[in-house]
């Protein structure tokens, strides 16, 4: 069974530092590139970060730019999310997605797409005092 | 930064229902959209890509469409399962997206 498993949540006081994993298990990691998207409780989406499939290709939100660094381990099947600088905007459950890779070919044009197909359950992190 | 609402925020139909959702780009996106379903407690799944394309395993009921600025998303005959909440996402830069806010389905 394909699965994301993350963790690594918890309390953390405001400036602290919190790293988040992400277990892949079921499907070849190394082929695809991945993602961290987080959830306010009872709020919408917020996509924070990219990595591609050989950490070369890197993107953040301007909203955790500085602050969050992504990374991979091909080796161990995980990614990861380190968050420095907390603040309790950045309350929210954290999950990791799977970006899947589309490319349709209209005339001479190849167009690319990409959606997230495979999400953990979530690890929730708590900013407070 | 291209941003995305979705409108209504809330919406309540009854099953056997046919349901329009809209989400509108700040901007032209092409059809870089993409429309998730997410339940109470539990991740998003993915129903439509690239606007109108069914997900794998996603049931005939819903469909896509729109391009540049207008989307919608609509589910005929609406099933108990499908009350939950609907998210866009807009992929118009590689790897780079925003989600809308969300429409509530609720059970009227």
């Amino acid at each position: 069974e394909m699965q994301l498993v993350e963790s690594g949540g918890g309390l953390v006081q405001p400036g602290g530092s919190r790293r988040l994993s992400c277990a892949a298990s079921g499907f070849s990691f190394t082929e695809y590139s991945m993602a961290w998207v987080r959830q306010v409780p009872g709020r919408g989406l917020e996509w924070i970060s990219y990595i591609g499939t050989s950490s070369t290709i890197i993107h953040y939100a301007d909203s955790v730019k500085g602050r969050f660094t992504v990374s991979r381990d091909n080796g161990k099947n995980s990614l990861f999310l380190q968050m420095n600088s907390l603040r309790a905007a950045d309350t929210a459950v954290y999950y990791c997605a799977r970006e899947v890779h589309h490319y349709a070919d209209y005339g001479l044009a190849r167009y690319f797409y990409f959606y997230m197909d495979l999400w953990g359950k979530g690890t929730s992190v708590t900013v407070s005092s | 930064d291209i941003q995305m609402t979705q409108s209504p925020s809330s919406l309540s139909a009854s099953v056997g229902d046919r349901v329009t959702l809209t989400c509108r780009a700040s901007q032209s996106i092409s059809n870089y959209l993409n429309w998730y379903q997410q339940k109470p407690g539990k991740a998003p799944t993915v129903l439509i890509y690239a606007a109108s394309t069914l997900q794998s395993g996603v049931p005939s009921r819903f469909s896509g469409s729109g391009s540049g600025t207008q989307f919608t998303l609509t589910i005929t005959n609406v099933q108990p399962g499908d009350f939950a909440t609907y998210y866009c996402q807009q992929t118009y830069y590689d790897h780079r997206s925003t989600f809308g806010q969300g429409t509530l389905l609720e059970i009227k």
